[in-house]
């Protein structure tokens, strides 16, 4: 079982729609979580993170937390065009340590 | 500006040849760690290391090899010994302990075999 999955995609959804990403852990010792986003050809860059169960809100995204079902999700409202690209879950503090392992992503497309 | 610097950019590599990328870090940062992306995929862990002179093996270290003689530095050798290596590597570094700490990732090496 990998430490990190989800749904390799491509999602599409229409712009102004909500999108939503979803990934899973194997370990329960996980600590944090964090939700990258990954343009074509570029580095991944840091959009959220979240650490206690719920929600976490900033602007057009929201991360949840199930840390008992240990499932991470990303939405999107208001999708726009300039959202399509790679999202990477990654989790923090799988079997007590603090190394990062990330998912194989998820590709979104957001159709004009 | 403190940030991470990988280079180069691009590297080509001929068919035998060890191959080294090198990452740079001024974000005093104890965690450093490779990864490896193929087209289209997440990345995968190669390498990575807490402190200075430890590292530990990711999911596909095989055919890698890695030092951590200095803090900043964390430079990762292909070698012949690894069969596919053209790939867009990427280093990352983050702090330790702090459960919101967060990885910071240089621009990428993109390696390909000639």
């Amino acid at each position: 079982q990998k430490e990190v999955e989800q749904n390799s995609g491509p999602l599409s959804v229409p712009e102004g729609a909500i999108a939503s990403l979803n990934c899973t852990y194997s370990d329960r010792g996980s600590q944090s979580f964090f939700w990258y986003r990954q343009y074509s050809g570029k580095s991944p860059e840091l959009i959220m993170f979240i650490y206690s169960n719920g929600d976490k809100e900033d602007g057009r995204f929201t991360a949840q937390l199930n840390k008992a079902s240990q499932y991470v999700s990303l939405l999107i409202r208001d999708s726009q065009p300039s959202d399509s690209a790679t999202y990477l879950c990654a989790v923090r503090g799988a079997h007590g340590a603090n190394n990062l392992f990330f998912g194989t992503g998820t590709r979104l497309t957001v159709i004009p | 500006d403190g940030g991470i610097t990988q280079s180069p950019k691009y590297l080509f590599r001929k068919e035998g040849q060890n191959v080294t990328l090198s990452c740079e870090q001024n974000l005093n940062h104890d965690a450093m760690y490779w990864y490896r992306q193929d087209p289209g995929q997440g990345l995968r862990l190669i390498y990575y290391s807490q402190i200075v002179n430890d590292f530990q093996k990711g999911d596909i270290a095989e055919g890698y090899s890695v030092s951590r003689e200095k803090k900043e530095s964390f430079p990762l050798t292909v070698t012949s010994a690894q069969k596919n290596p053209t790939a867009f590597y990427l280093c990352a570094s983050s702090p330790l302990g702090p459960r919101k700490a967060r990885a910071f990732f240089g621009q990428g090496t993109r390696l390909t075999v000639v």
